[in-house]
C-alpha cells in the first residue's frame, strides 16, 4: 500500500513565522499534491508537482511556495504565516502514467494554527 | 472548466437504513468521477471511481455509484449502513487537468 506520510499532526504558530509542511510517499510516485481543507469549501488544491524541481500553482497559491528536491518529498512553506492559513493541510501522491485517472493517496493531514 | 456540486452538508440516518449522497458535475468534455471517504482524524481514501463502461460502479465497503450522463449526475448509495460508515464523503471530477472536489457530505449514522 502507498504510504504518505505528513511530519506534524499539528502545529501552532505564531503569525511571521516561516512554516514548512513536510510530506513524503514511499511508492515513487510522480505527482504530489497539496491541499487545504476547511469546512463547507471542501479540498481546494495549493500546488502541485508533476517532478523533481518542477511545481505548478493550484486554485489558490498566494501566501505559498513549494519545494521538491526529491522525488519522494514534497514540502509546503508558508513565508509569513497568517491567521487565514489555519487550516488542515492534507498532502497526497498519484502515478503519473495513469493520468487524470489516477486515484490520489493521501496523507492524515496537518491541522495548522496560527495565532 | 468542471465543477461539482454536493447539495447536502450532512446526511443523518438510522444504522442500517439505506442512504443516497447526491453528487452533480458539469463539464463540457468526457470526465472522470471519483468518490473519496475521510474518517474522523484521517486523510481521504478512494471509496470508488467512474473512468469508463459500466454506468454502475462498486466500491469498498458495500458503496456503488451510477453515473447518469444525461443528468449529470454520480450519487453515492448503500443499501445499509453501519456506524462504522460515519464520515465525510468528497466527490471529485476531472476532465483530464487538476481534480475538482465537492464541498464533502458528512454522513451522520446513528443506532
Amino acid at each position: 500500500d502507498v504510504k504518505v506520510t505528513q511530519s506534524s499532526r499539528y502545529l501552532v504558530k505564531r503569525t511571521g513565522e516561516k512554516v514548512f509542511l513536510e510530506c513524503v510517499q514511499d511508492m515513487d510516485h510522480e505527482n504530489m499534491f497539496w491541499y487545504r481543507q476547511d469546512p463547507g469549501l471542501g479540498l481546494r488544491l495549493i500546488y502541485f508537482s508533476y517532478d523533481v524541481k518542477m511545481k505548478e500553482k493550484g486554485d489558490i497559491p498566494e501566501g505559498y511556495s513549494v519545494s521538491r528536491e526529491k522525488k519522494e518529498r514534497f514540502s509546503l512553506i508558508l513565508e509569513s504565516a497568517s491567521t487565514n492559513q489555519t487550516s488542515m493541510y492534507l498532502c497526497a501522491s498519484s502515478l503519473l502514467g495513469q493520468g487524470a485517472a489516477s486515484p490520489l493517496h493521501f496523507g492524515n493531514g496537518t491541522r495548522l494554527t496560527v495565532t | 472548466a468542471q465543477s461539482v456540486t454536493q447539495l447536502d452538508s450532512q446526511v443523518p440516518v438510522f444504522e442500517e437504513a439505506p442512504v443516497e449522497l447526491r453528487c452533480n458535475y458539469s463539464s463540457s468534455v468526457s470526465v472522470y468521477l471519483f468518490w473519496y471517504v475521510q474518517y474522523p482524524n484521517q486523510g481521504l481514501q478512494l471509496l470508488l471511481k467512474y473512468l469508463s463502461g459500466s454506468t454502475l460502479v462498486k466500491g469498498i465497503n458495500g458503496f456503488e455509484a451510477e453515473f447518469n450522463k444525461s443528468q449529470t449526475s454520480f450519487h453515492l448509495r448503500k443499501p445499509s449502513v453501519h456506524i462504522s460508515d460515519t464520515a465525510e464523503y468528497f466527490c471529485a471530477v476531472t476532465g483530464f487537468q487538476k481534480l475538482v472536489f465537492g464541498t464533502g457530505t458528512r454522513l451522520l449514522v446513528s443506532p
